[in-house]
């Protein structure tokens, strides 16, 4: 089975513009977890989709937001881009069961300059 | 929502000795704990997890205990090699949820020859 990918895997952006992270599940997923990384925040949760509706919530702006294809397939949105928006955007699939593995894709290097 | 504290964030040990990591939580509802590692540059991997119907896991030089009383949970590594030397993450379910993890800040583990 192909593992979760994730696209683009470099991004660099200047303050105040808009970015679109993609993420594609392992097949036969219905769940895309998305999480920041960060040196000083280490992993923090952002929002979870399953099937195609917005499941749980983590604390970020309004700036954030995300959206779930029928195919499962996920989008995270990130407007207005502040410099400390830099970091590590990883997305992470599962069928979406409690106490279930959670696999995460490779990751968007989000640079905001 | 949950609280997980991780200690150490850096642990060094020589080739062949063990290592032990330990996670605190603060739900007592939790029940579904795993352990990530993220080699340098490297998407987190999923290494061994423990459900709360037990109270240790093996997996051949790698071991999970768990103390729900406590409150804690540990990732033991028996008998180090220089390829287990990453970052290694704990993480807990906020409770009801599936996919919302809350990870532990991280222990970059060094194996020196």
């Amino acid at each position: 089975k192909a593992g979760v990918t994730q696209t683009p895997r470099y991004l660099i952006k200047t303050r105040g513009q808009q970015v679109t992270l993609s993420c594609s599940p392992i097949s036969g997923h219905r769940s895309v977890s998305w999480y920041q990384q960060t040196p000083g925040q280490g992993l923090q949760f952002l929002f979870e989709y399953f099937s195609e509706t917005q499941r749980n919530k983590g604390n970020f702006p309004g700036r954030f937001s995300g959206r779930q294809f029928s195919n499962s397939r996920s989008e995270m949105n990130v407007s207005t881009l502040e410099l400390g928006d830099s970091a590590l955007y990883l997305c992470a699939s599962s069928f979406g069961q409690v106490r279930e593995t959670q696999y995460f894709g490779p990751g968007t290097r989000l640079l905001v300059l | 929502g949950e609280n997980v504290e991780q200690h150490p964030s850096t642990l060094s040990v020589q080739e062949g000795d063990s290592a032990v990591i330990k996670c605190t939580y603060s739900d007592s509802a939790s029940n579904y704990f795993p352990w990530y590692k993220q080699e340098l540059g490297k998407r987190p991997q999923l290494i061994i997890d423990i459900r709360s119907n037990v109270g240790e896991k093996k997996d051949q030089r790698i071991a999970v205990t768990l103390n729900k009383t406590a409150k804690h949970f540990s990732l033991h590594i028996t008998e180090t090699q220089p390829e287990d030397s990453a970052v290694y993450f704990c993480a807990a379910p906020d409770t009801g949820t599936a996919s919302k993890l809350t990870f532990g800040t991280g222990t970059r583990l060094q194996v020196t020859l």
